[in-house]
């Protein structure tokens, strides 16, 4: 199983707003609607934004969404803020009790 | 407030045993599964696992199977995450998150890492 395929960065002005894809397979991202997203701050504990695709846990900003179109789920984080620079995640559930992580993306705030 | 805390960080020699441990609060611990994943210098995550303390139900991820164990005692609120035999290449951040129920459900929260070198 390889992991989940994200651009390595992505980048925006204050107020603008970043997408960052997250490719799989007919296996695990286009097979379960079961994707979730993660924001990890180094040195902190990662933090969850997403989750079956499209679901926002309470307290989690509604400047996150996402969405998925085939084997490729995408989190679009509208509105930057300096506090978004960050390290981003996706996970799919990818079958046999397993999920996936992605390679993760670096969100520049420039 | 749900709480995991971790144990601190470790350094071993290759070929030592290590067990670093997840104690959860503020919520049931039973009735939620307590994963692993690993966060390597440079790279991305990796999931390693996922326990069930109700009744210590483990799923491994396959590519990880053999190479670690997963336990917990439930006595205690606590998740183990094991080494038999640590190399150069277990180095990395290891992280403990809950998860529902479902399958479908998120990573909720997460611990703050344990890191582990693994050094001649």
């Amino acid at each position: 199983q390889s992991a989940l395929t994200q651009p390595p960065s992505a980048s925006g002005s204050p107020g603008q707003s970043v997408i960052i894809s997250c490719t799989g397979t007919s296996s695990d991202v286009g097979a379960y609607n079961y994707v979730s997203w993660y924001q990890h701050h180094p040195g902190k504990a990662p933090k969850l934004l997403i989750y079956e695709v499209t679901q926002r846990p309470s307290g989690v900003s509604d400047r996150f969404s996402g969405s998925k179109s085939g084997s490729t789920a995408s989190l679009t984080v509208s509105g930057l803020q300096a506090e978004d620079e960050a390290d981003y995640y996706c996970s799919s559930y990818a079958g046999s009790d397993t999920y996936l992580f992605g390679t993760g993306t670096k969100i520049s705030v420039v | 407030e749900v709480q995991l805390v971790q144990s601190g960080a470790e350094v071993k020699k290759p070929g030592e045993s290590l067990k670093i441990s997840c104690q959860g609060s503020g919520y049931y611990f039973t009735r939620y599964w307590i994963g692993w994943a690993r966060l390597m210098p440079g790279k991305g995550l990796d999931y390693l696992g996922i326990i069930y303390p109700g009744d210590s139900d483990v799923r491994y991820n396959p590519s990880f199977r053999g190479q670690i164990s997963i336990s917990a005692d439930k006595s205690i609120s606590t998740a183990y995450l094991h080494w038999n035999s640590l190399k150069a290449s277990d180095s990395g951040i290891y992280y403990c998150f809950r998860r529902g129920s479902l399958w479908s459900a998120g990573f909720d929260p997460w611990g703050p890492g344990t890191l582990v070198t693994v050094s001649s």
